[in-house]
């Protein structure tokens, strides 16, 4: 069965270094999220990206984070100046289509900002 | 808007006994609903999906979920608990209306007593 994948599983970075998270979504998904789980909270959604560009996006999105689709098979997000309270797992997922659709999700990537 | 609330934080079963998890939503639209266990260190895997047919609802490992308007609860069953059903499980919602992204609950972890 096709799936999701995340790398790396954990990073490990310095407050105020920028990080790049990295998915491979399912191939013939066209939908593409990023959600993030801080320890011992919901899991949260930061933004979806349909056609190349931003179709939703949530308040903690800020100008901090970046999204891009630089080829046809990955879909990175980019944290600029982490903070420690970035720290938390980060979820890929995908769909076919946008509405009532189930997300597929990778396993995540760990993030630990020191 | 859209919400859902997971009832429990954590629920003990004894191995072959019923599993009961318990999840109610609130929504301004016709809700699609969704159930995902987390297994330690593994990404999200979708167990089953409500989206407006039947009410009964089956998924994978031999759970199902009964959605109930008139209650606003999407139930998590299981006749019988197998030892490798201890997980996190969350109940989910579509943002609904223009919106794409899901909406966690909190999450109930299920223990597998032997």
């Amino acid at each position: 069965e096709p799936e999701v994948t995340q790398t790396p599983s954990h990073q490990v970075t310095q407050m105020g270094q920028e990080v790049i998270l990295r998915c491979v979504p399912i191939s013939n998904h066209l939908y593409f999220y990023w959600y993030r789980q801080i320890l011992g909270q919901k899991v949260e959604f930061l933004v979806s990206f349909y056609n190349n560009e931003i179709s939703e996006k949530s308040e903690i999105f800020d100008d901090q984070f970046s999204v891009e689709r630089p080829d046809g098979s990955n879909f990175t997000l980019k944290i600029r100046s982490t903070k420690l309270e970035d720290s938390a797992m980060y979820f890929c997922a995908s769909s076919q289509g946008r509405f009532n659709q189930p997300q597929h999700f990778g396993d995540g990537t760990r993030l630990s900002i020191l | 808007a859209q919400s859902v609330t997971q009832l429990d934080s954590h629920v003990s079963v004894s191995e072959g006994t019923p599993v009961l998890l318990r999840c109610n939503y609130s929504s301004s639209y016709s809700p699609s609903l969704f159930w995902y266990v987390q297994h330690p260190n593994k990404g999200l895997q979708l167990l089953l999906k409500y989206t407006s047919a039947a009410t009964l609802v089956k998924g994978i490992n031999g759970f199902e979920a009964e959605f109930k308007k008139s209650e606003t609860s999407f139930h998590l069953t299981k006749p019988s608990a197998h030892m490798s059903d201890a997980a996190e499980y969350f109940c989910v919602v579509s943002g609904g209306g223009s919106q794409g992204n899901l909406i966690f609950g909190k999450g109930t972890k299920l223990s597998v007593k032997p």
